[in-house]
C-alpha cells in the first residue's frame, strides 16, 4: 500500500512565523497535492506537483509557497503565517486509482 | 469555473435505512471518484467510474455515473453505524485532467 507521511499530526505557530509542512510519499509517485479543508468549504487546492521541481498553483496558493527538491518530498510553506491560515491542511500522493492522503496537520496560528 | 455540486449537505438516518448522495458537474468528466472520510480521519479513495452509465458495487454500496458523464451517485443499503463520516465525489475535467474538482461533500450520521 502507498504510504503518504505528513511530519506533524498537530502544531501551533505564532503569527508571522515562516512554518514548513513537510509530506513524503514512498512509492515514487510524479503528482502530489496539498489541500487545507476547513469545516463547510470542502477540499481547496492550495499548489500541487507532477515532478521534482515542478509546481502549479492550485485554487487558492496566495500565502503559500511549496518546494519539491526529490520526488518523495513536498513541502508546504507558510511564509508568514496568520491566522486565517488555520485550518488543516492535508497531503496527497495520486495513484494509478485514485489519491493517496496523509492523516492531515491540524495547524493553529495564533 | 468549473464546478461538482453535491447534495445533501447532511443526512441523518435510522441504522437499517438506505441513503443517497449525488454529485452534479457543470461540464463532462472523463471520470468520477469517491472518498469516504470517517469523523477526525482523512479522505480515504473508494472507487473511481471512468465508463458512461458505469454501475460498480463494493457489498451495500452502489456507485453510478451518468449516461452523459456530468453525474454521479452513492447508494449505501441498509445503512450500519460504521458508514458514518462525509462522503466526497470528486471529477476529472475531460478537457484539463491536471486536477480534481472535488465537491463539498455529505455528512452521514447514523443513528443505531
Amino acid at each position: 500500500d502507498v504510504k503518504v507521511t505528513q511530519s506533524s499530526r498537530y502544531l501551533v505557530k505564532r503569527t508571522g512565523e515562516k512554518v514548513f509542512l513537510e509530506c513524503v510519499q514512498d512509492m515514487d509517485h510524479e503528482n502530489m497535492f496539498w489541500y487545507r479543508q476547513d469545516p463547510g468549504l470542502g477540499l481547496r487546492l492550495i499548489y500541487f506537483s507532477y515532478d521534482v521541481k515542478m509546481k502549479e498553483k492550485g485554487d487558492i496558493p496566495e500565502g503559500y509557497s511549496v518546494s519539491r527538491e526529490k520526488k518523495e518530498r513536498f513541502s508546504l510553506i507558510l511564509e508568514s503565517a496568520s491566522t486565517n491560515q488555520t485550518s488543516m491542511y492535508l497531503c496527497a500522493s495520486r495513484t494509478p486509482l485514485g489519491y493517496t492522503f496523509g492523516s492531515g496537520t491540524r495547524l493553529t496560528v495564533v | 469555473g468549473q464546478q461538482v455540486m453535491q447534495i445533501p449537505q447532511y443526512q441523518h438516518v435510522q441504522e437499517g435505512e438506505d441513503f443517497t448522495t449525488y454529485c452534479n458537474s457543470s461540464t463532462t468528466l472523463s471520470n468520477i471518484q469517491w472518498y469516504k472520510q470517517r469523523p477526525g480521519g482523512h479522505p480515504v479513495f473508494l472507487i473511481q467510474l471512468v465508463k458512461s452509465g458505469e454501475v460498480k458495487k463494493q457489498k451495500r454500496l452502489t456507485f453510478q455515473f451518468g449516461e452523459a458523464k456530468k453525474n454521479s451517485s452513492l447508494h449505501i443499503t441498509a445503512t450500519q453505524t460504521t458508514d458514518v463520516g462525509t462522503y466526497f465525489c470528486a471529477g476529472r475535467n475531460a478537457g484539463n485532467n491536471r486536477k480534481l474538482i472535488w465537491g463539498l461533500g455529505t455528512s452521514l450520521a447514523v443513528n443505531p
